[in-house]
């Protein structure tokens, strides 16, 4: 596709499921990151996928995130037991190269009740 | 760990006025970039400063990244409607470390 395309757009979720939030990343694009947005905050850092592998998980917040980019492209950001304290807008980002401009999609906005 | 800090938080700017956001950041940026979100909107990338004391222009938009390598500024000229927004720099070679933005509202 054109840009990164995330799904759903908006998730509602009872506290305690499961919830899985996906991301399509630019064609050809080696790198991809997950953020997650609080209102009023910028950005913050989850995952960072190079290819298959996670490279770098050190951002998510605890062991009920977990993310997956199985064939080197589209990627799962998976949660278990949902909390309030996990909505936000998840934001998938994608880049040719590192370092280098990021490609952000137009974000999950998961709200946990 | 790293920490970008940006002010002010908010800016409330006059249409035709102009004024500038700075970015400072607590250890040394290989590189820094800024973006733009409007409201309701996604981060979009607007440029990367990479070299020490660099200074970028986008038509009205002027960026520059400090000789230190550890603050950078947008200044805006002029400022119209279409400025409305919040504007992030992040550093970081791969991993970015987002400031919280200036939102930047504009009096017509």
């Amino acid at each position: 596709g054109a840009g990164v395309s995330q799904t759903p757009s908006n998730k509602v979720t009872e506290k305690g499921k499961y919830v899985e939030l996906r991301c399509d990343p630019i064609s050809g694009h080696t790198a991809l990151y997950w953020y997650r947005q609080s209102l009023g905050q910028g950005p913050e850092f989850l995952i960072y996928f190079q290819g298959t592998g996670a490279a770098d998980d050190s951002g998510l917040p605890n062991d009920r995130f977990f993310a997956v980019r199985p064939e080197g492209s589209v990627s799962t950001l998976k949660i278990q037991r949902t909390e309030r304290g996990d909505s936000a807008v998840y934001l998938c980002a994608s880049s040719p190269g590192t370092p280098g401009r990021a490609f952000f999609g137009q974000g999950t906005r998961l709200t946990v009740v | 760990g790293q920490q970008v800090m940006q002010i002010p938080q908010y800016q409330h700017v006059q249409e035709g006025e102009d004024f500038t956001t700075y970015c400072n950041s607590s250890t040394t940026l290989s590189n820094i970039q800024w973006y733009k979100q409007r409201p309701g909107g996604h981060p979009v990338f607007l440029i990367q400063l990479v070299k020490s004391g660099e200074v970028k222009k986008q038509k009205r938009l002027t960026f520059q990244f400090g000789e230190a390598k550890k603050n950078s500024s947008l200044h805006i000229t002029a400022t119209q409607t279409t400025d409305v927004g919040t504007y992030f720099c992040a550093g970081g070679d791969y991993k970015l470390s987002f400031g919280a933005g200036t939102t930047v509202t504009v009096r017509a």
